[in-house]
């Protein structure tokens, strides 16, 4: 059963730039949730998705989006790019909202110069 | 008050010994609990999970769950150098897929 899949794994980009992430989630998993992990704020929560509906997001300005398909897969966008958004963001996957565990992504390295 | 709180280390251990690693959180509303571990430059991976009470142990590892001290524990038996990462404690509300981490406790273990 393939795991969480990530694309691109590596990315740099210049200030004011956006850009587009994807994330395709286990097989029959239906939530997809992104986190941003930096050195100095560790795994921080964006935004969950659920059934193509956005069910929660973290406190992250609105410059930061994402969506999901009907096939589960997602994406997320970040526009107007700054230098602190250089992170690892970091796709999970889980079969349902709740008690269930969720399954990381290798993650994309998002670099902006 | 951080919501998850652990501590950074390093913790040293020598191999084959029990390494405790340790994690409170602040929301009584938390559900599920999860440890993951994360090696440098790769992603978290998970390793235990805990939603009752007490011990619940897979292999080498037990995560102990006390909901009335709002503390989860992460034991490791018989220690190896491969086990030498950083271990993320998570905490989940009831009805959300929103994991709340703390910053992580690097171990170290010495061969």
């Amino acid at each position: 059963k393939a795991g969480v899949t990530q694309t691109p794994r590596y990315l740099i980009k210049t200030r004011g730039q956006q850009v587009t992430l994807s994330c395709s989630p286990i097989s029959g998993h239906r939530s997809v949730s992104w986190y941003q992990q930096t050195p100095g704020q560790g795994l921080q929560f964006l935004f969950e998705y659920f059934s193509e509906t956005q069910r929660n997001k973290g406190n992250f300005p609105g410059r930061f989006s994402g969506r999901q398909f009907s096939n589960s897969r997602s994406e997320m966008n970040v526009s107007t790019l700054e230098l602190g958004d250089s992170a690892l963001y970091l796709c999970a996957s889980s079969a349902d909202r709740g008690e269930t565990e969720a399954f990381f992504g290798q993650g994309t390295r998002l670099t902006v110069v | 008050q951080k919501e998850v709180e652990q501590n950074s280390g390093p913790l040293s251990v020598p191999e084959g010994a029990i390494a405790s690693l340790n994690c409170t959180y602040s929301d009584r509303g938390s559900q599920s609990f999860f440890w993951y571990r994360q090696y440098s430059g790769k992603s978290p991976e998970l390793i235990m999970f805990i939603y009752s009470n007490g011990d619940k142990e897979d292999g080498r590892f037990t995560a102990q769950l006390n909901k009335a001290s709002q503390y989860v524990s992460l034991l490791i038996r018989d220690s190896q150098p491969s086990d030498s990462a950083t271990y993320l404690c998570a905490v989940n509300r009831a009805g959300f897929q929103k994991l709340v981490f703390g910053t992580g406790t690097r171990l170290l273990v010495s061969p």
